[in-house]
């Protein structure tokens, strides 16, 4: 079954500088991969996504870049404010059945 | 998108009892999905419920420990039985939104937190 290895599993940055979370799994046939946020006490919540046929996706401070080739998949998160701070988990997605990373909880200091 | 509401969001229940989570979903889904997500980790697939039919079960889980209900489009249940203090976790429902077989975001429940004494 697929695989995925989410590095780091703690992050903690200044606020207003750049974090970075990376993803790579094992499934050449997985097509669909999503980034979620889970805050304190929440089921987690879709904050980006992208498809096999995209490389690239960005939606205001959030990006996410997918290498098919080397099955690897990163999130990119600049200007990091304190409501940033939660835990984030990389997926992906094949015929309806999700595989998530370990999470990466991420802390921006004011 | 989706709108799932879990209860009960807390429970603290005695080793040997078993306790039973409700989720419901405002619109009509052919599968509902069950996770476990132990402290500080990642989040574990449980079992796959489909109306109509059985559950089916991930490696490592059964359905005598974790029976599971799907009565109609837009309920289930999962019972977690004979609980013991290894069971202490957050359970998740999920739904997956879009249609025409595309694979979609996952929508969660907020969680039930159980913790077994």
């Amino acid at each position: 079954g697929e695989n995925v290895e989410q590095h780091p599993s703690t992050l903690s940055v200044q606020e207003g500088d750049s974090a970075v979370i990376k993803c790579t799994y094992s499934d050449s046939a997985s097509n669909y991969f999503p980034w979620y946020k889970q805050e304190l006490g929440k089921g987690p919540q879709l904050i980006i996504d992208i498809r096999s046929n995209v490389g690239e996706k960005k939606d205001q401070r959030i990006a996410v870049t997918l290498n098919k080739t080397a099955k690897h998949f990163s999130l990119h998160i600049t200007e990091t404010q304190p409501e940033d701070s939660a835990v984030y988990f990389c997926a992906t997605a094949d015929a309806g059945k999700s595989t998530f990373g370990d999470g990466t909880t991420l802390t921006v200091k004011p | 998108s989706a709108v799932i509401s879990q209860k009960p969001s807390r429970d603290i229940c005695q080793r040997g009892t078993s306790l039973t989570i409700q989720c419901q979903v405002d619109s009509q889904v052919t599968m509902m999905f069950w996770y476990r997500q132990q402290p500080g980790q990642s989040l574990t697939l449980i079992a796959t419920a489909n109306q109509g039919s059985e559950a089916t079960y991930e490696s490592g889980f059964v359905i005598d420990k974790f029976p599971i209900s799907r009565p109609n489009l837009t309920f289930s249940t999962l019972t977690v039985s004979n609980m013991s203090p290894e069971d202490s976790s957050i359970y998740l429902c999920s739904v997956h939104g879009g249609t025409g077989g595309k694979d979609t975001e996952a929508f969660f429940g907020q969680g039930t937190r159980l913790t077994v004494v």
